[in-house]
């Protein structure tokens, strides 16, 4: 298993401005996911964050809005980049441990976006 | 694409009546389907998995690549169980994207 914290747990940031959110985890993992929940909608991946190479990003999601850094194994960000409001949401990491049977992801509890 | 549709975002029913989560997928190849539920001030965490055939908290839920649906099931509901249930789908071993449903609010009234 895997205990995955993430700060801030919530922020209110005005139109324009950037926000960055870490996410920590208990022990060396490869792969980290960072996923995006709307308000009333379903959680969407933004991108994968492999340690050592560059973040893959869905269809729909570009590394100037949402630039990712995973400097090492325990430990990644992702930056909100010119923020709107259409970019309130909750924002979650998640880890999948490394592991040949490895299956389940363990997700954050989240940060809470509000934009104004 | 993959998309994952559950078609009830709300659903309610009364402790020891059965209850039945749906959710229905799209994907041309294999997939791995998988349960996550999320109770009250917790975090999201995996219920159950297709390949596994495992009950966890009294759920099943049986992938029918037929009618392309994996709904999950419990005989006989219990309070505990309201939360918020989702359906996610992998096209890829080892769950690494996982594409979500839109999530069912499961109420269980006493």
């Amino acid at each position: 298993s895997a205990v995955i914290s993430q700060k801030p747990s919530r922020d209110i940031c005005q139109r324009g401005t950037s926000l960055t959110i870490q996410c920590q985890v208990d022990s060396q993992v490869t792969m980290m996911f960072w996923y995006r929940q709307q308000p009333g909608q379903s959680l969407t991946l933004i991108a994968t964050a492999n340690q050592g190479s560059e973040a893959t990003y869905e269809s729909g999601f570009v590394i100037d809005k949402f630039p990712i850094s995973r400097p090492n194994l325990t430990f990644s960000t992702l930056t909100v980049s010119n923020l709107s409001p259409e970019d309130s949401s909750i924002y979650l990491c998640s880890v999948l441990p490394t592991g040949t049977h490895s299956y389940e992801q363990y997700f954050g509890p989240g940060t809470r976006l509000t934009v104004t | 694409a993959q998309r994952v549709t559950q078609p009830e975002k709300l659903l309610s029913v009364f402790k020891g009546a059965p209850v039945e989560l749906k959710c229905n997928y799209s994907y041309s190849g294999s997939p791995e389907l998988f349960w996550y539920v999320q109770y009250s001030r917790q975090r999201l965490q995996l219920l159950l998995r297709h390949i596994s055939r495992e009950s966890i908290k009294g759920f099943t839920a049986d992938l029918n690549k037929g009618e392309t649906s994996f709904h999950l099931k419990k005989p006989f509901a219990q309070e505990e169980d309201s939360a918020m249930y989702y359906c996610a789908l992998s096209a890829t071993q080892g769950a690494q994207k996982l594409v979500f449903g839109q999530g069912t609010r499961l109420t269980i009234n006493p």
